[in-house]
Parts: C-alpha cells; sequence; structure tokens
C-alpha cells in the first residue's frame, strides 16, 4: 500500500471550512483514497472513500489531485463536533477497507 | 439498526493470565477484522476473517489469536498478557472483505496490571 503524509495537526475555526491534506505520491492505479476519523474515546469512523473522481457525501467532500499524488478532505462548516483525528489511507480497491493501515493522522482542532 | 457490539467495555487482568474478547458485527456482515491501538503505536491491524478463516494478519505475536463463528461473531485471544498488552482493543466489520466501509465498534479497554 502506498505511504500517506499527512500534518500532525490543524485548526478551525467553527463554521468555517476544514481543508485536510494528504499526500500519497506513490498511489498506483487500483488504489482508493480513504477517509476515517476517530472522535476521542470512539472507534473510527468511516467518512468517504474515492479513486479518482472529486467525492461527495452528506458528511465531506473529498477532492483527488488530476495526477492522484494528493488528496484534500473539506468539511464544509466544521462544527466542535468534528473535532477528532483524520486518517488518510491508501489502499487497493480488491482489498476492501477491513484490513486497514492506520498511519498518525491529522488532528483538528474546531475552535468557537 | 444495531451496531457493532464489543464486550466487555473494560477488563483488568493481571500479567500471565490470558483474556478472550468478543464482537457482534452488524446483521449482515460477514467480515470482521480487529486492531489494537495503543497511545506509543497507534491503530494496528490484528486480523481480519471471513466465513470462519483468517483472511490476513497483522504483525503481532502468535499469543494474539482469533475465530470467527458460522453467524459472523468474532472473539480474540491474547494469552500470557504482558503489561504492553494493555491497550484500546477494536472490532470493524464489513459486508464483505471487499466493502468500501467499515464500522466500527466502541472497543474494549484492556488493562494489564
Amino acid at each position: 500500500d502506498a505511504k500517506t503524509t499527512q500534518p500532525p495537526s490543524m485548526d478551525c475555526a467553527e463554521g468555517r471550512a476544514a481543508n485536510l491534506p494528504c499526500n500519497h505520491s506513490t498511489i498506483s492505479g487500483n488504489e482508493y483514497v480513504y477517509w476515517y476519523r476517530q472522535i476521542h474515546s470512539q472507534g473510527p469512523q468511516y467518512i468517504i472513500h474515492g479513486l479518482k473522481n472529486n467525492e461527495t457525501n452528506e458528511m465531506a467532500s473529498l477532492i483527488i489531485t488530476e495526477d492522484r499524488k494528493s488528496s484534500t478532505l473539506i468539511l464544509p462548516h466544521a462544527t466542535l463536533r468534528d473535532t477528532a483525528v483524520y486518517y488518510c489511507i491508501v489502499r487497493d480497491g480488491g482489498t476492501g477497507a477491513n484490513n486497514l493501515f492506520f498511519g498518525t493522522g491529522t488532528r483538528l482542532t474546531v475552535i468557537p | 439498526k444495531a451496531g457493532v457490539t464489543q464486550t466487555p467495555r473494560y477488563l483488568i487482568k493481571t500479567r500471565g493470565q490470558q483474556v478472550t474478547l468478543s464482537c457482534s458485527p452488524i446483521s449482515g456482515h460477514r467480515s470482521v477484522s480487529w486492531y489494537q491501538q495503543t497511545p506509543g503505536q497507534g491503530l494496528q491491524f490484528l486480523f481480519e476473517y471471513f466465513s470462519e478463516t483468517q483472511r490476513n494478519k497483522g504483525n503481532f505475536p502468535g499469543r494474539f489469536s482469533g475465530r470467527q463463528f458460522s453467524n459472523s461473531r468474532s472473539e480474540m485471544n491474547v494469552s500470557t498478557l504482558e503489561l504492553g498488552d494493555s491497550a484500546l482493543y477494536l472490532c470493524a466489520s464489513s459486508r464483505l472483505p471487499t466493502t468500501f466501509e467499515a464500522f466500527f465498534g466502541q472497543g474494549t479497554r484492556l488493562t494489564v496490571v
């Protein structure tokens, strides 16, 4: 699996968009980008995944660059409940999500 | 629908003992995985089961084992507990091994004294 690089921490003002970057420069053609988050003392929560097109769901948007070497998770209107550690994971599409290798993630703090 | 259920939520054991943790996946989910989370090592994959067969295993010693039953429920066992086994043990389930979205339980916090 391709290695990912994320900033260790970020702050975001409540109500503003939170943009969390992830670098995955060694990603291969059949590898997907997944995002999970973990709120303190809870199990990780799936957010979104994508291959090469931008994706949006009720939680977030995922923007993947054309060369697929990096991506950005966007929380459009951050709330205090979005304070969590966000993990960017790259995984082969045939492997699925139940065998994930989590890195250190980005600790997002939403500030009132 | 009910989420992934892990029991017990908290557990205190003594060094040298063994422990069994239980995970009930979401109804209809047949793939179950286990993870260990510690402050020092972060979230690490332990093993994955599907149809009562172990599909993948992480880099953990043989003291860590697991199994899956015909109803997809899973157990993991740690024998000869060490202080370093103190961790949050998380179970995740998905419909199939190739499904993109996995659902995690709240975890079992194991403390070894």
